[in-house]
């Protein structure tokens, strides 16, 4: 498996709504990332997961809680979130933490909308 | 602070025609230089990338040259055909131990029929 899959696709919330996105892959790789990307921008990294610990937060506003519970899976707890906060949600994966020339694989992203 | 440069934000070829798109960077210490590409709707997908011990890769159409010296890399597509329109975006890992890439803010390829 050499792929990075995440659900939903597709994720309309309320700014008081609970929800969660999730990440899998299944190609052994430890290190794991959140990225923002709004439209005809570049994806912006948020949070980095180094062997299933928190190594970078990128400043990003509690709202947003990720989650880490085993090599595979990579969430993203959204809570009480703002309209400006709607964008593609991409999760990534490498090799090994730490070393800058592995390659990073993303999912297909989660497309959310907040009303 | 450490960025990466990407131009021309747009470009418009014919079929059949070669394009270049060039980034710059700032950190002297990436060694490792990604390319990018966005189809509309779609995840980013590698295309090639660069290592700093090698000045020019290819892969079929697609090539990257990187001049250490003057710290930017570049992409040329030969012979584009319409399938090559999407967002291309190039990245650097910045001088860190923590893999964080910082991307170009991408370029918009059409090629025309």
């Amino acid at each position: 498996d050499t792929e990075v899959t995440q659900t939903p696709k597709h994720l309309v919330m309320g700014m008081t709504n609970k929800k969660s996105l999730k990440c899998e892959q299944h190609m052994g790789h430890r290190a794991m990332y959140w990225y923002k990307q709004k439209a005809k921008k570049p994806p912006e990294l948020m949070f980095v997961y180094s062997y299933e610990k928190l190594s970078i937060n990128e400043s990003v506003p509690s709202r947003f809680s990720p989650e880490c519970p085993n090599s595979s899976l990579l969430n993203l707890h959204l809570h009480a979130l703002q309209p400006e906060d709607s964008a593609l949600y991409l999760c990534a994966s490498s090799h090994t933490p730490g070393r800058l020339t592995d390659t990073q694989y993303f999912g297909p992203g989660t497309r959310l909308t907040v009303l | 602070g450490e960025n990466v440069e990407q131009h021309p934000s747009t470009l418009s070829v014919q079929e059949g025609d070669s394009a270049v798109i060039k980034c710059t960077y700032s950190d002297s210490a990436s060694n490792y230089f990604p390319w990018y590409k966005q189809e509309l709707g779609k995840r980013p997908q590698l295309i090639i990338d660069i290592r700093s011990n090698v000045g020019e890769k290819k892969d079929q159409r697609i090539a990257v040259t990187l001049n250490k010296t003057a710290k930017h890399f570049s992409l040329h597509i030969t012979e584009t055909q319409p399938e090559d329109s999407a967002v291309y975006f190039c990245a650097a890992p910045i001088r860190s131990n923590t893999g964080k890439l910082i991307f170009g803010q991408g370029t918009t390829l059409q090629v025309k029929p």
